[in-house]
């Protein structure tokens, strides 16, 4: 059974570029979680989806990020006009119903 | 509000000794309590878990203890082993799959 993947593994990009970060839960898994890590720093929720649902994007900033979770392919994390402080590890997890998360390697995302 | 504490926030053993790393939480609702192992540059790797109606969980050299009274819970590891470095971060949840509330990470050292 294939652990929850995460792609691209590493995104460089230019301020005010876009990325798009991918993750694909574990099979038989319905929820999925995105968290972020600054630089020696602990792991910062962000969003909490279903499938074709949000269903908790407090930690999430109201402007230049979304999240999605489709019938159909993985969930997305999009950032749009990227800035310095954006730089970052972005972490997808996934969960059953009412277990525990288990998170993916991870994107690491340098803003230049 | 949701906060977790974690102490120490860097610990060194000998190998062959014993590590405790200690959390406490302050929203009484939590009823979820998993820890996590995370190596350089990989992602979080959910190693023991415990739930509010268990006072202690063990899983052959790691073990997890609950005060629920306290509101305090934590990881011990028996046996150290050079491969058990890494920063262990413990997490709270009080809402059934939602999001984890994260301490702020123990890096581990275990001396050979």
């Amino acid at each position: 059974n294939a652990g929850v993947m995460q792609n691209p593994r590493h995104l460089v990009r230019r301020r005010g570029q876009e990325a798009r970060l991918r993750c694909s839960p574990m099979k038989g898994h319905s929820h999925v979680y995105w968290y972020r890590q600054l630089p020696e720093e602990g792991l910062k929720f962000m969003v909490y989806l279903q499938k074709e649902n949000i269903i908790d994007e407090s930690g999430m900033p109201k402007e230049r990020f979304s999240a999605e979770f489709p019938k159909e392919g993985p969930s997305i994390l999009r950032i749009q006009q990227v800035v310095r402080g954006d730089s970052a590890a972005y972490f997808c997890a996934s969960s059953p119903v009412g277990d525990g998360q288990y998170f993916g390697p991870g994107t690491r995302l340098t803003v230049t | 509000g949701e906060n977790v504490e974690q102490h120490p926030s860097t610990l060194s053993v000998q190998e062959g000794d014993s590590a405790v790393i200690k959390c406490t939480y302050s929203d009484s609702a939590s009823n979820y309590f998993p820890w996590y192992k995370q190596e350089l540059g990989k992602g979080p790797q959910l190693i023991i878990d415990i739930r509010s109606n268990v006072g202690e969980k063990k899983d052959q050299r790691i073990a997890v203890t609950l005060n629920k009274t306290a509101k305090h819970f934590s990881l011990h590891i028996t046996e150290t082993q050079p491969e058990d470095s890494a920063v262990y971060f413990c997490a709270a949840h009080y809402n059934q799959g939602g999001k984890l509330i994260f301490g702020q990470g123990t890096e581990l050292s275990v001396k050979p």
